[in-house]
């Protein structure tokens, strides 16, 4: 089976940089990917990592080490409207393994 | 936005009673699954389908069924309504790239469920 770890809530000030941890354990890996969603809303699609390294997305980058069973979403630059629970998700075959979430919060 | 649709979107039930949740897509996509999310747990996998007539358990299948007669219909049914099903369900599309596998999975809008 697959379980994932992320922090449960983290909060950051407007204009600042955050990092939001995954470690996960699976039976099979292709890929970690990164779901926004806000209240009310549903998930949105944010970034997929099938190697090592990091990807690059405007303000928002994803890490992952598969060594290491981690990854990382970082948000740069923060604005309140990135207030919004994030997810990590394992891709370990034709269905994706969500994490709990983690809420940020964004403050003035 | 990927065209993905849900049915109804919210919905009120008593317990012992059926109910079916429909989700409708667009996209002709291959791959359909069925979530819940509650507070504290995230989204769990409840059934999945890979094609017309093919269709796999998820992490909390217990007490639901799924049907797919038609490429761009998901059935989700709970033959008979527990209060543990009070849940926001969500409906997700695929489109598995062979090469890759970058499963990028687009998000219905949901439907609030209700079991008194």
């Amino acid at each position: 089976g697959q379980s994932l770890e992320q922090p449960s809530e983290v909060t950051a000030v407007e204009g600042a940089i955050v990092q939001i941890n995954c470690t996960y354990q699976t039976s099979g890996f292709y890929g970690l990917s990164w779901y926004q969603q806000h209240d009310g809303g549903a998930p949105t699609f944010l970034s997929y990592n099938a190697l090592d390294g990091l990807e690059e997305t405007g303000r928002f980058s994803s890490f992952l080490s598969r060594s290491d069973s981690y990854g990382y979403l970082l948000l740069q630059e923060l604005q309140m409207k990135d207030s919004a629970s994030y997810f990590c998700a394992v891709d370990a075959g034709n269905m994706l393994t969500f994490g709990g979430g983690t809420r940020l919060m964004v403050k003035p | 936005d990927a065209g993905i649709t849900q049915s109804p979107r919210h919905k009120v039930t008593e317990t012992g009673t059926p109910v079916t949740l429909r989700c409708h897509q667009t996209e002709n996509h291959r791959y359909m699954y069925w979530y819940r999310q509650d507070p504290g747990h995230g989204l769990r996998l409840i059934h999945y389908s890979y094609g017309v007539k093919d269709t796999d358990k998820g992490e909390v299948s217990d007490g639901y069924s799924v049907s797919r007669s038609k490429t761009e219909d998901f059935l989700l049914t709970l033959e008979s309504a527990t209060s543990s099903q009070t849940s926001v369900y969500f409906c997700a599309i695929s489109s598995i790239q062979g090469q890759g596998r970058h499963n990028e999975q687009f998000f219905g809008p949901g439907t609030r469920l209700t079991v008194l």
